[in-house]
């Protein structure tokens, strides 16, 4: 089945603890991306990768880190978490071409208290 | 800041009836054009994109792109319970920007009135 599975689905950490946010996908698409989610404010992307070794910062990329060391493993790292980073987090992956058939991972709902 | 923009709702319709989204976005040389739907709790799933002027239709959604007003829509035709979502409009590319960064809006809330 394909998929893209994000780990793990509710995190509750305190500041300053770091923490990471797994996401892999089976399609082998090149394209993953990484959004918070946040009412009134939409869907924001925070950072976003072509392939391989290839990363970009999307709208709001402060406080976090990402890595595309493999082609189907897309992890967010949060090196000191604070609380306005409490948010829904999505993980979705493409083919690329113009990022057609986005698919979006389950969600990890994280609180930093 | 480049931004997307959507009626903020909610938008309440009867069933059977057509539901019309709208989404304005601000960054002329966009390229790709998406509409997402989101359930309750849920991630969003891909309805529709569209790159060029005009209109497609996939089964009861038809998508509408006028580069020229910077505005895109989603019609929902024969309007079901089940359609019960929000709908996020998304773009990506665009000028000065890389052209896979994608820009969502923040979203309409439907709800289809049995």
């Amino acid at each position: 089945e394909a998929q893209v599975t994000q780990n793990p689905r509710y995190l509750i950490t305190v500041t300053g603890k770091k923490l990471t946010v797994t996401c892999s996908q089976n399609m082998n698409h090149e394209y993953m991306s990484w959004y918070r989610q946040d009412p009134g404010l939409g869907l924001r992307q925070i950072y976003y990768s072509m392939n391989v070794e290839v990363t970009d910062k999307g709208d709001v990329p402060e406080g976090y880190k990402v890595s595309r060391k493999e082609k189907r493993n897309f992890p967010l790292i949060l090196e000191s978490p604070s609380p306005n980073q409490t948010s829904l987090y999505f993980c979705a992956s493409s083919l690329g071409e113009m990022n057609t058939e986005a698919f979006f991972g389950q969600g990890t709902r994280l609180t930093v208290v | 800041q480049k931004e997307v923009e959507q009626n903020s709702g909610p938008l309440s319709v009867p069933e059977g009836a057509i539901a019309s989204l709208n989404c304005t976005y601000s960054d002329r040389g966009s390229q790709s054009f998406f509409w997402y739907r989101q359930y309750s709790g849920k991630s969003p799933e891909l309805i529709m994109f569209i790159y060029s002027n005009g209109d497609k239709e996939d089964g009861r959604f038809t998508a509408q792109l006028n580069k020229a007003s910077q505005y895109v829509s989603l019609l929902i035709r024969d309007s079901q319970p089940s359609d019960s979502a929000t709908y996020l409009c998304a773009v990506a590319g665009g000028l000065g920007t890389s052209y896979d960064k994608v820009i969502f809006g923040p979203g309409t809330s439907l709800s289809v009135i049995p």
